[in-house]
């Protein structure tokens, strides 16, 4: 099945800089890609997505990048603020012979945005 | 609307003990799932269900049991509590397969 892996597992940036997350994946038919965001005792939520045929998507401070021939996608949050401190992960929807209709999830990043 | 809905929020168990965690939502999504999420560990998917009548098995199946006779109701079976299910328990639902895909609030469980 999908395997996802997530580096780094905790990551401290100063208010104002950019912090970048980044996660591999195993499935080369794996086609969705979800990045979640968790506060401290709240519900993931999602937070912005990308599918296979797309090289980049952006929203506002957020956006994320995809190299399907390398298999790792990375999430990047610009002008960070202390309210985007949370624990962010990855997932990977599986091709159809993975598991298409599960998502793996990478095991997540803390990111503190210290002021 | 309320999204997705989970009871109870905390529970505490004795080991061997049964109970059932329920899962309701009223977006009518078709596809709904349970995780656990532990420690350094991520979410991993339990089971899910891609419609009424339809179960499959995700990567840490074993000690739970899942049925979905509704569109709007997907309970998670412990059928003999272990302490290595002490866990936070998450469900979630989307529309016609694993996208997007909405949390409840979660159930936190432990057991001794």
């Amino acid at each position: 099945g999908e395997n996802v892996e997530q580096h780094p597992s905790t990551l401290s940036v100063q208010e104002g800089d950019s912090a970048v997350i980044k996660c591999t994946y195993s499935d080369s038919a794996s086609n969705y890609f979800p990045w979640y965001k968790q506060e401290l005792g709240k519900r993931p939520q999602l937070i912005i997505d990308i599918r296979s045929n797309v090289g980049e998507k952006k929203d506002q401070r957020i956006a994320v990048t995809l190299n399907k021939t390398a298999k790792h996608f990375s999430l990047h949050i610009t002008e960070t603020q202390p309210e985007d401190s949370a624990v962010y992960f990855c997932a990977a929807k599986g091709g159809l012979t993975g598991g298409g209709n599960k998502l793996t999830f990478g095991t997540g990043t803390q990111l503190k945005v210290e002021l | 609307n309320a999204g997705v809905t989970q009871t109870p929020k905390f529970q505490v168990l004795k080991t061997g003990q049964s109970m059932t965690l329920q899962c309701a939502q009223d977006m009518n999504h078709e596809y709904m799932s349970w995780y656990r999420q532990d420690p350094g560990m991520g979410l991993r998917l339990i089971h899910y269900s891609v419609g009424a009548g339809i179960t499959d098995q995700g990567e840490v199946p074993n000690g739970y049991n899942v049925s979905r006779s509704t569109t709007e109701d997907f309970p998670l079976r412990l059928l003999s509590a272990a302490p290595s299910q002490t866990s936070v328990y998450f469900c979630a639902s989307s529309y016609g397969n694993a996208e997007t895909q909405y949390f409840g609030p979660g159930t936190r469980l432990l057991v001794l």
